[in-house]
């Protein structure tokens, strides 16, 4: 398997839902990240983990809480969010830190 | 964080044609990695580059890592209509950085 997961494709959610986006890999890697990207834009780098734990927060407000249960599954766990962190959230893993990062297919988040 | 200078910024052009892209930086690298994106999808990584002066293909894609570390190119040869997307080249040194990006439309 050599391909990182993500679900919902697309999600709606209003400002004072609660929701979860969900990514997996079973390529053995160690580390996994999770991008925010808006239209025409290169992602943002929100949160690295390594080895399950939490090695980077780029300054992320607190609505946005991660989570990694284990080497294959990393949480975004969302709430209260508004209209502006409407994005394309995109998870990546790699060997470790420095190797290459694979992309998934990302989540379409639309907050009303 | 810092972003890389990718140019052109947008480019159209004929199917058939060549499509010459690159990034620069002020930072040396020690992987440069090229990806493509299409519309509400991931970055799907095309051509990964180690070491300073290589030239790797993938298909009609070649990439080279530049001399000085502090840039590398992408070229496609033979554009056809599916090449269109955003591409983005990446740095890796003690981070990893994106490039603005150059949106590609080919034109049939």
């Amino acid at each position: 398997d050599t391909e990182v997961t993500q679900t919902p494709k697309h999600l709606v959610m209003g400002m004072t839902n609660k929701k979860s986006l969900k990514c997996e890999q079973h390529m053995g890697h160690r580390a996994m990240y999770w991008y925010k990207q808006k239209a025409k834009k290169p992602p943002e780098l929100m949160f690295v983990y390594s080895y399950e734990k939490l090695s980077i927060n780029e300054s992320v407000p607190s609505r946005f809480s991660p989570e990694c249960p284990n080497s294959s599954l990393l949480n975004l766990h969302l709430h209260a969010l508004q209209p502006e962190d409407s994005a394309l959230y995109l998870c990546a893993s790699s060997q470790d830190l420095r190797g290459d990062r694979n992309f998934g297919p990302g989540t379409r988040l639309l907050v009303l | 964080g810092q972003q890389l200078n990718q140019s052109p910024q947008s480019m159209f052009i004929q199917e058939g044609e060549d499509v010459s892209m690159n990034c620069t930086s002020s930072s040396i690298f020690n992987t440069w990695l090229w990806y493509k994106q299409d519309p509400g999808e991931g970055p799907v990584l095309l051509i990964a580059l180690y070491k300073a002066g290589e030239l790797t293909s993938n298909g009609r894609l070649t990439a080279q890592f530049g001399i000085t570390r502090k840039d590398s190119f992408l070229n496609i040869s033979a554009s056809i209509p599916s090449d269109v997307g955003i591409y983005f080249c990446s740095g890796n040194g003690n981070q990893f950085y994106f490039g603005t990006g150059t949106s590609l439309t080919v034109i049939p």
